[in-house]
């Protein structure tokens, strides 16, 4: 079975430093989505993203965030300049075009996690 | 964003079968109701979706009473394994179809021999 990948599985980084996480999504997928999740804490939206463009963003998706899809495969989170409460499990999720859930939203598969610590 | 609301934990043993209700008092009509499942340290997995009456998959049935103020997931049978965390969703599909899903707090499952 297809599966989203995410790589590193997890991150060490200093306050104040810049992080990519990145993310294969399924392969004839074309939507594509970031989700956090604090320690002990739910999953948050971050952002979607649709035909090289951002599609929908939480307010936690500040000006610190950015999302980049390089290539035909890639998909990453930037983090700017991190901070000591940037450090969670960061989800990728990706979803197909056309849905087998007639009318819901769409069944999203998602990736293993990064797991970000900023120390 | 209709609000849900289930239990925070349940308890139950193999071989049972297990059933989370959800209530969705506010859910609008053109809503539907999906249930995820998370293990610990991965990412939440699909589960079941519907919008009405009932609905079954390999893995679990979904009950929605006719008001569709509430939702029952069904887990026949259960398993060590099926120890989890079980989100009710309730949200439609936009025009742009790439929904972000809000998560609430999910019921924590636990399964014991």
């Amino acid at each position: 079975e297809p599966e989203v990948t995410q790589t590193p599985s997890h991150q060490v980084t200093q306050m104040g430093q810049e992080v990519i996480l990145r993310c294969v999504p399924i392969s004839n997928h074309l939507y594509f989505y970031w989700y956090r999740q604090i320690l002990g804490q739910k999953v948050e939206f971050l952002v979607s993203f649709y035909n090289n463009e951002i599609s929908e963003k939480s307010e936690i998706f500040d000006d610190q965030f950015s999302v980049e899809r390089p290539d035909g495969s890639n998909f990453t989170l930037k983090i700017r300049s991190t901070k000591l409460e940037d450090s969670a499990m960061y989800f990728c999720a990706s979803s197909e075009v056309g849905s087998r859930l007639a009318g819901g939203p769409k069944e999203q598969y998602f990736g293993p996690g990064t797991r970000l610590t900023v120390t | 964003l209709a609000k849900t609301t289930q239990p925070i934990s349940m308890d139950s043993y193999e071989g049972q079968e297990v059933n989370i209700t959800c209530s969705h008092n506010n859910i609008a009509t053109n809503d539907y109701i999906t249930w995820y499942q998370q293990f610990p340290s991965q990412g939440p997995r699909f589960i079941i979706q519907g919008y009405k009456t009932k609905v079954t998959n390999e893995v679990a049935s979904l009950f929605i009473p006719a008001d569709r103020k509430s939702s029952t997931l069904s887990l026949p049978r259960v398993s060590l394994s099926d120890t989890a965390v079980y989100y009710c969703l309730v949200g439609a599909r936009s025009g742009g179809g790439a929904d972000g899903l809000t998560f609430g707090k999910g019921t924590h499952l636990i399964i014991q021999p």
